[in-house]
Parts: structure tokens; sequence; C-alpha cells
């Protein structure tokens, strides 16, 4: 079976960086996906590791360990936009995706 | 920008009616998928679809559920004898592949809103 565990709330501060833990149980491992969800609204993509390490894309960054079962989200330069809950979902080659809860993030000014 | 549609935005229905779910997936996508969101909880898979056939299936996605491809850009997710239980947000995504990193991206569409009376 799989597990995913990402903390229910964080809140940060405009301007700031902000770190979103994933942690992972699953039989057998094909990539992480990060996505975006505003409320009501559908999931948007954001970042992808199928690899360990550290992929960049523009003020997100997503990075993986395998053998620990842990993925981090990193926002920098965090914008009242970034509000929103921020999704870790373990990818099943042939197409499903497994959802963890997701993590509300709160950004104030 | 290729974005994934979906229609009806909201659908009202009384419980015991079927409806259908519509979606127009990225046109050079493969791969299709419908998933559900209950309000507050966690987005959850029901069915992968690829030429012409399902690929996977939840525990969900139980007889009272099918999709088709009825063309060649439309995808439908079909509920049966709609349950209370039913009522959810229902998004449709689309990839290009199931396998080669970047190309397994699954783009979602906006969703469907159902609600079950």
């Amino acid at each position: 079976g799989q597990n995913i565990d990402q903390p229910t709330e964080m809140t940060a501060t405009e301007g700031a960086i902000v770190q979103i833990n994933c942690t992972y149980q699953t039989s057998g491992f094909n990539g992480l996906f990060w996505y975006q969800q505003h409320a009501g609204e559908a999931p948007t993509f954001l970042s992808y590791n199928v690899l360990d390490g550290l992929e960049e894309k523009g003020r997100f960054s997503s990075f993986l360990s395998r053998s620990k079962g842990y993925s981090y989200l990193l926002l920098k330069e965090l914008q009242m936009k970034d509000s929103a809950s921020y999704l870790c979902a373990l990818y099943n080659q042939g197409g499903k995706l497994i959802f963890g809860q997701g993590t509300e993030l709160s950004v104030k000014p | 920008e290729p974005e994934v549609t979906q229609t009806p935005s909201h659908q009202v229905t009384q419980m015991g009616q079927e409806v259908i779910l519509r979606c127009v997936p990225i046109s050079n996508h493969l791969y299709f998928y419908w998933y559900r969101q209950i309000l507050g909880q966690k987005v959850e898979f029901l069915v992968s679809f690829y030429n012409n056939e399902i690929s996977e299936k939840s525990e969900i996605f139980d007889d009272q559920f099918s999709v088709e491809r009825p063309d060649g850009s439309n995808f439908t997710l079909k509920i049966r004898s709609t349950k209370l239980e039913d009522s959810a947000m229902y998004f449709c995504a689309s990839s290009e592949t199931a396998s080669g990193f970047y190309q397994e991206t699954q783009y979602f569409g906006p969703g469907t809103r159902l609600l079950v009376l």
C-alpha cells in the first residue's frame, strides 16, 4: 500500500521562504509530484521528482530522498497569491496519482 | 496554452438519476484520468484510460461508474443511479504518456461540481 503524510496547515510571511515536507511509504516508487490547489479550483502542476536531489523551477523547488521516503517543496519570495493547498502525490506507473491530504498554506502580510 | 476543459461546471441531480460528465483532454495527450474530491477531503483517483481501455481503476470505481471516449476529442464519466455520497468535485486529467519523466505530468481540468439531492 501507499501512505503520504504532510502537515495540515502552515503560516508564513510575505517575502519569506517556506518549506513544506512530505513523507511517504510505498511498495514501488515511480515518482513524486507537487501540485498547488486554490480553494474550489483544480490542482495545477508545480514540480516532479523521480531521482534524488533538487529540482528548481523559478520560485519553487522540490527535493527528493528516495531512501528516506521524503520530499519537500520550497517556496521562495512568498506572495499573497501563494496562499493555497499544496498537494504531494505519489505516481504509480500506469498513471495513478495517490494524493496526500494537502498542506494549507496561509501567507500573511 | 492547451488545457483540459470540462462541462458542465456544476450539476445538480436527484438521487437515483444518471449523470454524464464531459471532458476534452489536451489534444496530443494519450492518457486520460478521472479523479474526485469530496469537500474538505483529498483528491482520489477513480480511473485511468488508454487506447480505448481502462488501464487501472480504484475501489471507488464500481459498476455504478463507466467511462467512454465516444469520439476523437471527448472523454466522459457516467454515473448511473447517483447516491448522496457521490456529491463531489470531479476532475478530468490527461497526460502525454504514463512513462517518460515530465511527459507523465497530468494536467487537470477545472472540474465539475456534482451535487446529489
